[in-house]
């Protein structure tokens, strides 16, 4: 049981460049999240899924996209880099219609834009 | 709006002091409370939560906090610090369907010997 991984550790990436972020699950929870961690402002949610096939905007989905076509699997997408999206990323998932409201979070990924 | 404070950015404190983190809360309706720790390089670790009831939860490691409602507050402590409390600790709130959670900035502790 691995928890919550995530692909991969660390990039880097010039401007204008696209990538992928990949999160995955094996605890067979419904909801699944990405947040962005930056210095002194805590963790903030980029998008959020609550279930296979459905995704909706967090506080700070601008310039991100997202897929969930897997259940075990979160897709985080950036189209066209920027430096400002220079961050800690972090994967969360969790299963509150069981009773298991607690957020389990991957180890994160570090993007540097350059 | 929703939102999360955490006033103290640093905090030091000497292994076997006692430990007070603060957090204050502004939310709509009814909150779901939260305090994580995060390890260097690591992701957040739950620490204990609050959804109803006693309003004085226990947490893992030795943690408890107290939801305060007229105060919005929903501070963390330790009665006795260890060396292996060095982290950064946030504070989070939530709503009934858990589809979003809000962090505070965090606080990070540093133990002295």
């Amino acid at each position: 049981n691995a928890g919550v991984t995530q692909t991969p550790k660390f990039r880097v990436l010039k401007t204008g460049q696209s990538m992928t972020l990949l999160c995955a699950q094996d605890m067979n929870h419904e909801y699944m999240y990405w947040y962005r961690q930056d210095p002194g402002m805590g963790l903030r949610l980029i998008h959020y899924s609550v279930g296979e096939g459905t995704t909706a905007k967090g506080e700070v989905p601008d310039g991100y996209n997202v897929s969930r076509l897997k259940k075990q699997n979160f897709l985080l997408g950036l189209e066209s880099a920027a430096p400002s999206q220079t961050s800690v990323y972090f994967c969360a998932s969790s299963d509150p219609g069981q009773g298991k409201e607690t957020q389990y979070f991957g180890p994160g990924t570090r993007l540097l834009v350059l | 709006a929703q939102s999360v404070t955490q006033p103290d950015i640093h905090i030091t404190v000497s292994e076997g002091a006692s430990l007070e983190l603060r957090c204050n809360y502004s939310y709509g309706a009814t909150p779901y409370l939260f305090w994580y720790v995060q390890s260097p390089g690591q992701g957040l670790q739950l620490l204990l939560k609050y959804f109803s009831g006693d309003t004085l939860v226990q947490g893992i490691k030795g943690f408890e906090a107290e939801f305060k409602r007229s105060q919005s507050s929903f501070n963390l402590r330790k009665p006795s610090v260890h060396w292996s409390d060095a982290a950064e600790y946030f504070c989070a709130v939530a709503p009934y369907n858990f589809n979003k959670f809000y962090f505070g900035s965090g606080t990070k502790l540093n133990v002295k010997p």
